[in-house]
């Protein structure tokens, strides 16, 4: 059964303080993984897709990277707008649509 | 600027009622979804079209949920007779399988609270 889990359910930072959110998945045959933002009251909102290890994005102060088992979402020197519940989501061979972890809530303070 | 809607943002309804949410996929997305959200289950599957027929309906209750396509514009769920345990936020998402990214682009959700 394909699975993600996310870490840690929630962060605190400073602005200015980088750090990294992590999504272990378990999949068979990964077709895509993805990485969401969602803002209080409003529906989720795409950042990246990554297809294979070792593959890498970058988005503004973001960076997501890939390997055969988790992914990491970097956050260089973030801002407080940076604050949100950051999804990730996996796409299996035998899958028809998209499983989330539960999210990281982000809080960066000022 | 393109993006999927929702109808009705929040509802308010009584046990045993019926409830149906409505969605507008981004105009010649072939893919539409149906997400469920509660701080418990975090999101979930409910229902997935492609080309408007249903391909995968599995996470739904089938005794009391319903999703349909009447057409490529629209996307309904229906929920007969709700429960208190549906109270959760409905994300509608639509998609086209073959762009770069295979992205989903979410719909503001509708909030439901079933009394």
């Amino acid at each position: 059964e394909d699975q993600v889990t996310q870490s840690p359910e929630a962060l605190r930072l400073q602005e200015g303080e980088s750090s990294s959110l992590n999504c272990s998945y378990t999949v068979s045959g990964l077709r895509g993984l993805f990485w969401y933002r969602q803002d209080p009251g409003k529906g989720p909102e795409f950042l990246f897709t990554l297809y294979s290890a070792g593959e890498e994005k970058e988005k503004e102060r973001l960076k997501a990277t890939l390997t055969k088992k988790e992914s990491f979402l970097h956050i260089t020197a973030p801002k407080p707008e940076d604050s949100a519940t950051y999804l990730c989501a996996v796409l299996g061979q035998a899958g028809t649509a998209l499983i989330f972890g539960k999210g990281t809530t982000l809080s960066v303070s000022s | 600027d393109a993006r999927v809607t929702q109808t009705p943002r929040h509802k308010v309804t009584e046990m045993g009622q019926e409830v149906t949410m409505r969605c507008q996929p981004i105009l010649g997305h072939n893919t539409v979804f149906w997400y469920r959200q509660t701080m418990m289950q975090g999101l979930e599957l409910l229902a997935y079209f492609r080309n408007r027929a249903p391909l995968d309906d599995s996470g739904m209750p089938k005794d009391r949920f319903s999703a349909e396509m009447p057409d490529a514009t629209l996307a309904t769920l229906k929920i007969q007779p709700s429960e208190p345990r549906d109270s959760a936020v409905y994300f509608c998402a639509s998609g086209l399988p073959l762009s770069g990214d295979n992205e989903q682009f979410f719909g503001p959700g509708t909030r439901l609270t079933v009394l």
